[in-house]
């Protein structure tokens, strides 16, 4: 089964410093999905960025970058250069196929990191 | 952003009455799905629906219901509310695009005295 391990609870980051939020992940296919989303503490659900098992560069969208290490199984979220806003939860997930091989079932998700950036 | 709104925002209902939470789209996507979030556990899904009356189960469904009569509404309901159903209610919607991203609601904070 998939599963989604986050191991950083929360992170502090002065302004203006890069930061790296770990994910790793676990599953036996061969295809799959990952994503991160951001959830500031107004609620919302914010998707950031994807990435496919089968893509060989690592994505990128602005400030936001993912560290895709297949053989680790690891996806990390770079954010560079950070702001004040940028404080919130972030969340890694993954596509889950269910028990009928929809890739369109769910997502599973980690325990989140709580990220505060510090003026 | 993705035109998708929940209804209502919040809610404090009472132990054993009936709760129904409205998502609505107008992306026109085929994929709906209904996740709770709770302290520790991030998203976990309740049901998700594949098109207008396709519906099915995910990992935490007992005690809700869904229904989706039309391809921009997917209704939430709970029969018979219980404490354990205190929560935030997230929908999302998905085009079923390779990249299959699903976009998520506002959600809706319910309270089950």
């Amino acid at each position: 089964a998939q599963k989604i391990t986050q191991t950083q609870p929360g992170m502090f980051v002065q302004e203006k410093e890069a930061v790296t939020l770990d994910c790793t992940y676990d599953t036996s296919d061969q295809s799959y999905g990952l994503f991160w989303y951001k959830q500031p503490s107004s609620g919302e659900m914010i998707f950031l960025i994807y990435q496919g098992s089968y893509d060989e560069q690592n994505a990128t969208e602005g400030r936001y970058s993912l560290n895709f290490q297949k053989a680790r199984k690891s996806a990390n979220l770079v954010i560079s250069a950070s702001q004040l806003g940028d404080s919130a939860m972030y969340f890694c997930a993954m596509r889950d196929p269910g028990p009928y091989g929809d890739s369109n079932y769910q997502l599973i998700w980690g325990a989140g990191t709580k990220l505060i950036i510090k003026p | 952003d993705a035109g998708i709104t929940q209804s209502p925002r919040h809610k404090v209902t009472e132990t054993g009455t009936p709760v129904t939470l409205r998502c609505h789209q107008t992306e026109n996507h085929r994929y709906m799905y209904w996740y709770r979030q709770d302290p520790g556990h991030g998203l976990r899904l309740i049901h998700y629906s594949y098109g207008v009356k396709d519906t099915d189960k995910g990992e935490v469904s007992d005690g809700y219901s869904v229904s989706r009569s039309k391809t921009e509404d997917f209704l939430l309901t709970l029969e018979s509310a219980t404490s354990s159903q205190t929560s935030v209610y997230f929908c999302a919607i998905s085009d079923g695009s390779p990249e299959e991203t699903q976009y998520f609601g506002p959600g809706t904070r319910l309270l089950v005295l």
